[in-house]
């Protein structure tokens, strides 16, 4: 089984401020890779994914994320916060093997605070 | 109209009683899965299918029970309702590759 780790479950920037949220994950294998995004009240939605290809991905609401094999790191990073961008971040990882390929694991989330 | 949707929204119920969650989804995918999250906990999967004849065990489903009705139907229940079954329960969609589709969510309080 795939574990996630989500380094801060807590981080907070000003506007106009670079947003850094960590993950890492256990695979050996490269795995697919997912950020999601959960704005107060609301379910998730998918804010980029790593599948194969270029390893710098870029999502929506000027998110991008980089995926780094030798370190086993899908961060996810945007130049300037908004306040808007004030939200739960999870990122996850798909079973990369077997007969439960496609299943995700998650991370426990960082929240992201946005100060004006 | 929304490709995953849940019923109820928000649910508060007594110690015991029996509930089901239901879901629904048009996305035309096979594999569904149910969630609950906590605060500082993330997701945590609770059970999931991967075709209409496939039923999963997820991390925690103790006290969980599941049925997938049709392809776009998977329905959630607790048989006997617990304070700490209290959370916020999600129903996803996903193709192959994993990428997942979420309902709004239900919050289910059992006092």
């Amino acid at each position: 089984a795939q574990s996630v780790t989500q380094l801060g479950s807590h981080v907070s920037v000003s506007e106009g401020a670079l947003v850094l949220l960590r993950c890492n994950y256990s695979s050996s294998v490269p795995p697919y890779l997912f950020w999601y995004v959960q704005y107060p009240n609301q379910g998730l939605q998918l804010l980029l994914k790593y599948t194969t290809g270029a390893t710098l991905v870029k999502g929506i609401n000027g998110f991008e994320a980089e995926f780094k094999k030798s370190e086993t790191s899908f961060h996810l990073t945007k130049p300037s916060a908004h306040m808007s961008d004030a939200a739960e971040y999870f990122c996850a990882v798909s079973e990369d093997r077997g007969s439960t390929l496609g299943r995700l694991y998650f991370g426990r989330g960082t929240q992201l605070t946005v100060w004006p | 109209d929304a490709d995953v949707t849940q019923t109820p929204r928000n649910r508060i119920t007594k110690t015991g009683k029996r509930i089901m969650l239901e879901c629904s989804q048009t996305k035309g995918h096979d594999r569904m899965y149910w969630y609950r999250q906590d605060p500082g906990l993330g997701l945590r999967l609770i059970y999931y299918s991967f075709d209409v004849k496939d039923i999963n065990k997820g991390e925690i489903s103790d006290g969980y029970s599941v049925s997938r009705q049709a392809q776009a139907k998977f329905s959630l229940s607790l048989e006997s309702a617990i304070p700490n079954q209290t959370a916020l329960y999600f129903c996803a969609t996903s193709d192959f590759i994993g990428e997942q589709f979420f309902g709004p969510g239900t919050r289910l309080t059992v006092l």
